[in-house]
C-alpha cells in the first residue's frame, strides 16, 4: 500500500532564515506530488504540484520553491522565511484526482 | 468560474443527532467532487467521492453525501452523530489539470 511521510511535524524558525521540508512518498511511481499550506479558518491553498522530476509548477508568487529531485520525493524550501510564511504545510499525493495526505508541518516562523 | 462553498463555519450537533455538512459547486464541466476530513493537527483524509456514477456515494465512518446537479450541492450526511466525528470537514472539487480546489471548511462540534 502507499505511504506518505512529511517531516517535520512542527518547526519554529527565526525571520530571515532557511526552510526546508520534505516529503517522500512510498509503494507508487511516478505519482503527481502537491504542496498546499492552510492558514487558520481558510480552506487549502495549493502552493506548487509536480507531475515527474524536475517538473514543477508554481500557483501562487510567494517567498518559497519547490524541487522534486527523485520520483517520489518533494522538497519545500525558502531561502529567508517571511513573519507570512508561517502556517500548516501539507504534502500530499495523487493518482488522478483525489488526493492523498501527508501529517502536515507546522511552521511558526518568529 | 469553477468554486466551492461551504455554508456554516461551525457546525454544532448532540451524540446521536443527524449530522449535515453543506456544500455547493459551480463547474462548467461534470464535476469530481470530494468530502475530506481532518483531525486536530494532522493531515487530510478522503471521506468519500463522486466521479458521476452513483449519485448517492458512501464513504467512511458512516458518511454519505448525495449529488444534485439541480441544485449544485454534494452535501455530507450521517444519521447519527459520535463523539469521534468531531473534526474539521472539506468539500473539494477537482478542476482539471492536476488541480483540486477546497472550501473553506465546516468544523463539526458534537455534543454529548
Amino acid at each position: 500500500s502507499q505511504t506518505i511521510h512529511q517531516w517535520p511535524a512542527t518547526l519554529v524558525q527565526p525571520v530571515g532564515s532557511p526552510l526546508s521540508l520534505e516529503c517522500t512518498v512510498e509503494g507508487t511511481s511516478n505519482p503527481n506530488l502537491y504542496w498546499y499550506r492552510q492558514a487558520a479558518g481558510r480552506g487549502l491553498q495549493l502552493l506548487f504540484y509536480s507531475v515527474g522530476i524536475g517538473q514543477i509548477s508554481s500557483e501562487v508568487p510567494q517567498n518559497l520553491s519547490a524541487s522534486r529531485p527523485q520520483d517520489r520525493q518533494f522538497i519545500l524550501s525558502s531561502k529567508k522565511l517571511l513573519l507570512s510564511d508561517s502556517g500548516f504545510y501539507l504534502c500530499a499525493w495523487g493518482p488522478n484526482t483525489e488526493a492523498f495526505f501527508g501529517q502536515g508541518t507546522r511552521l511558526t516562523v518568529v | 468560474a469553477q468554486s466551492v462553498t461551504q455554508l456554516g463555519s461551525h457546525v454544532s450537533v448532540s451524540e446521536g443527532a443527524l449530522v449535515l455538512l453543506r456544500c455547493n459547486y459551480s463547474s462548467s464541466v461534470p464535476p469530481y467532487l470530494f468530502w475530506y476530513v481532518q483531525y486536530p493537527n494532522q493531515g487530510l483524509q478522503l471521506l468519500l467521492k463522486y466521479t458521476s456514477a452513483a449519485t448517492l456515494v458512501k464513504g467512511i465512518n458512516g458518511f454519505e453525501a448525495e449529488f444534485k446537479k439541480s441544485e449544485t450541492s454534494f452535501h455530507l450526511t450521517k444519521p447519527s452523530a459520535h463523539m469521534s466525528d468531531a473534526a474539521e470537514y472539506f468539500c473539494a472539487l477537482y478542476t482539471g489539470g492536476f488541480k483540486t480546489i477546497f472550501g473553506a471548511g465546516t468544523r463539526l462540534f458534537v455534543k454529548a
